[in-house]
């Protein structure tokens, strides 16, 4: 199975900061990768498809990019709703959809 | 609007079964994959199973594969999960999801069901 590694677990940012989150794949999965950020208590919400394709109503100051192997995730200008904890996932490869752990944008 | 539902989270023993339910409106049930998704106590989102908009394909994450089951009820727009063998390992909250088409991602959750595997 395709195992994915985020870097870093956490990360401490202050509001209007550029962050940058990063995945990486055991495998190549081309650009079969999403980004989702969750709140507590909430269920995840999906940013990111495609790698860098943002989803309807998702704020242009998050962006994606990457290929193959190595992926970012970028919020520019952090706001307060930023504050989460972002999961990137991988899709379409071997017939499972795997997280990476998680990574946690704490003030 | 799109609404996805959970039902049938609870206590229950090691060892015994449990049977998850995710009611769905607001778009074409038929037309969608759809998949389980969960996350134990302050911990990160594990991904579990997804079945195919007509049934015909199902595929599964390593830990669960053999003991959980995924099926759907395309006349009652209705997911399920059903869970054998439980451990305290399985103690979660269990999300459903929709794809946002084949083989893509999860473009909208259920508010998710906490199973407690506890004797």
């Amino acid at each position: 199975d395709i195992q994915m590694t985020q870097s870093p677990s956490t990360l401490s940012a202050s509001v209007g900061d550029r962050v940058t989150i990063s995945c990486r794949a055991s495998q190549s999965i081309s650009t079969w990768l999403a980004w989702y950020q969750q709140k507590p208590g909430k269920p995840p919400k999906l940013l990111i498809y495609r790698a860098s394709t943002l989803e309807n109503g998702v704020p242009s100051r998050f962006s994606g990019s990457g290929s193959e192997t190595e992926f970012t995730l970028t919020i520019n200008s952090l706001q307060p709703d930023d504050f989460a904890t972002y999961y990137c996932q991988q899709y379409n490869t071997d017939f499972t959809w795997t997280f990476g752990q998680g990574t946690k944008v704490e003030i | 609007q799109v609404q996805l539902v959970e039902s049938g989270g609870g206590v229950v023993q090691p060892g015994r079964s449990l049977r998850l339910s995710c009611a769905a409106s607001g778009f074409t049930f038929s037309s969608h994959g759809m998949h389980w998704v969960r996350q134990a106590p302050g911990k990160g989102l594990e991904w579990l199973a997804v079945i195919a908009r007509d049934a015909s394909l199902e595929y599964y994450a390593a830990s669960v594969k053999g003991r959980f089951t995924i099926s759907r009820d395309n006349s009652k727009n209705t997911l399920f999960l059903q869970m054998d063998s439980l451990r305290a390992e399985d103690t979660a909250v269990y999300y459903c999801a929709k794809e946002v088409r084949d083989y893509y991602p999860l473009d909208y959750w259920g508010q998710g069901t906490l199973v407690t595997v506890s004797s």
